[in-house]
């Protein structure tokens, strides 16, 4: 079982509507999230991170977090073409707080 | 956040030599990362670069390799040593903000080995 697995899509959403992400992580220490966002050709960007269950909202951004279920999902509401990239779940582990990464889900919103 | 910058931001390289790429930030970090980015493929942590002492390396990667430099709070290098066309990657540092454990990226280096 791989550490953090995502969906590896391609998810195609039309302009306006939720586009949905998730990310399961196998270690049940894990006790930090991350969501990144990366453009083609561009390094990763943070968008959103979670510590606690339960949803944390930030613009057009929602992160869920169920850590009893092990999964860590991001929601983006109003989805516009710009937001069509790859998407990261990223876990931390270890002493030095290391991130190990999803393969990621590329996400294309439809004009 | 931290301004980080890497140099060089591209580099085509024959099979056989080496390249250092280098991170530089605008301001004292404890922790700074490298991570590679294979062609298709998600990040993957090499090592963990401490200042004043021995980076800490992941599976799978060895200091002969991949040597790493730090020599203070806003430096960091790592060598790509023997290179093969199997290195030709995306090569990124990153760091961990004040915030807590968020980490940031650099531009990354993109890497192809002849």
């Amino acid at each position: 079982q791989k550490e953090v697995e995502q969906n590896s899509g391609p998810l195609s959403v039309p302009e306006g509507a939720i586009a949905s992400l998730n990310c399961t992580y196998s270690d049940r220490g894990s006790q930090s999230f991350f969501w990144y966002r990366q453009y083609s050709g561009k390094s990763p960007e943070l968008i959103m991170f979670i510590y606690s269950n339960g949803d944390k909202e930030d613009g057009r951004f929602t992160a869920q977090l169920n850590k009893a279920s092990q999964y860590v999902s991001l929601l983006i509401r109003d989805s516009q073409p710009s937001d069509s990239a790859t998407y990261l779940c990223a876990v931390n582990r270890g002493s030095a707080r290391q991130l190990t990464f999803g393969s990621g889900t590329q996400l294309t919103v439809l004009p | 956040s931290a301004v980080i910058s890497q140099k060089p931001s591209r580099d085509i390289c024959q099979r056989g030599t080496s390249l250092t790429i280098q991170c530089q930030v605008d301001s004292q970090v404890t922790m700074m990362f490298w991570y590679r980015q294979q062609p298709g493929q998600s990040l993957t942590l090499i090592a963990t670069a401490n200042q004043g002492s021995e980076a800490t390396y992941e599976s799978g990667f060895v200091i002969d390799k991949f040597p790493i430099s730090r020599p203070n709070l806003t430096f960091s290098t790592l060598t790509v040593s023997n290179m093969s066309p199997e290195d030709s990657s995306i090569y990124l540092c990153s760091l961990r903000g004040r915030a807590g454990e968020t980490q940031y990226f650099g531009p990354g280096t993109r890497l192809l080995v002849l």
